[in-house]
């Protein structure tokens, strides 16, 4: 199956510093991916959906400025947690799927993100 | 707007049949998945519905009503690494077929 690559794995870092977070998709190409954190006990919760060479589309309650989106190659996206708050403490995970019809999401591995 | 809904959590027990049900309200279904996700780790991708009926793969079937908003997730012969929390989810042609993930069940399966 397609693989999703995504790194770093794991950061900590110190309140007000900006975080980034890559996801390759490695043997497909991606026009698509989407951004998902998930607090705790709680579901994955879409934030954007990564559009290769466009702006991102950022679901409601979702602050542009603070989570910036990259999505320059069809391989490529990027997520930055700019000026990180102990609240942006979460797991970030990416996905992309293949294709438009019903074909489900492959994963990356996700990002634990503790702002202390 | 998506709305899914599933139950917070379930237990059962070891060698035993559970069934996880799900609904859904959505403009433009495109689809119903199933996902498994342990602690700390992605999802993994367990089932996928676009037509009414039972879709069965080995110890899992996911079962899909597209008139009712319902579809469930049966899970036979339960082991204890079974214990998990099981997404459902719902992809959407509105806004560009994106997927909404319920709030999953977590799934305790006992000796």
């Amino acid at each position: 199956g397609a693989v999703v690559s995504q790194h770093p794995s794991r950061v900590i870092c110190k309140s007000g510093t900006s975080v980034k977070i890559e996801c390759r998709s490695l043997d497909f190409q991606a026009t698509t991916m989407f951004w998902y954190r998930q607090f705790p006990k709680q579901s994955l919760m879409l934030m954007a959906t990564s559009n290769e060479g466009s702006k991102a589309t950022y679901e409601q309650g979702v602050e542009k400025d603070k989570f910036l989106i990259n999505h320059a190659s069809l391989t490529l996206s990027t997520l930055t947690v700019t000026s990180a708050h102990p609240e942006d403490s979460s797991f970030y995970i990416c996905s992309a799927n293949i294709g438009t019809v019903g074909e489900k999401l492959f994963f990356g591995s996700g990002t634990q993100l503790s702002v202390l | 707007g998506q709305n899914i809904d599933q139950p917070t959590e379930m237990t059962a027990t070891e060698g035993a049949i559970v069934q996880i049900n799900c609904t859904y309200q959505t403009s433009g279904f495109n689809g119903l998945f199933w996902y498994q996700q342990h602690a700390g780790e992605a999802p993994t991708f367990l089932s996928y519905n676009v037509l009414d009926g039972l879709e069965e793969k080995g110890r899992f079937s996911s079962f899909l009503s597209r008139s009712k908003g319902y579809s469930y997730l049966l899970l036979k012969e339960l082991q204890m690494k079974d214990s998990a929390s099981y997404l459902c989810a719902v992809r959407d042609r509105a806004g560009g077929f994106k997927t909404i993930f319920g709030a999953g069940t977590r799934l305790f399966v006992k000796a």
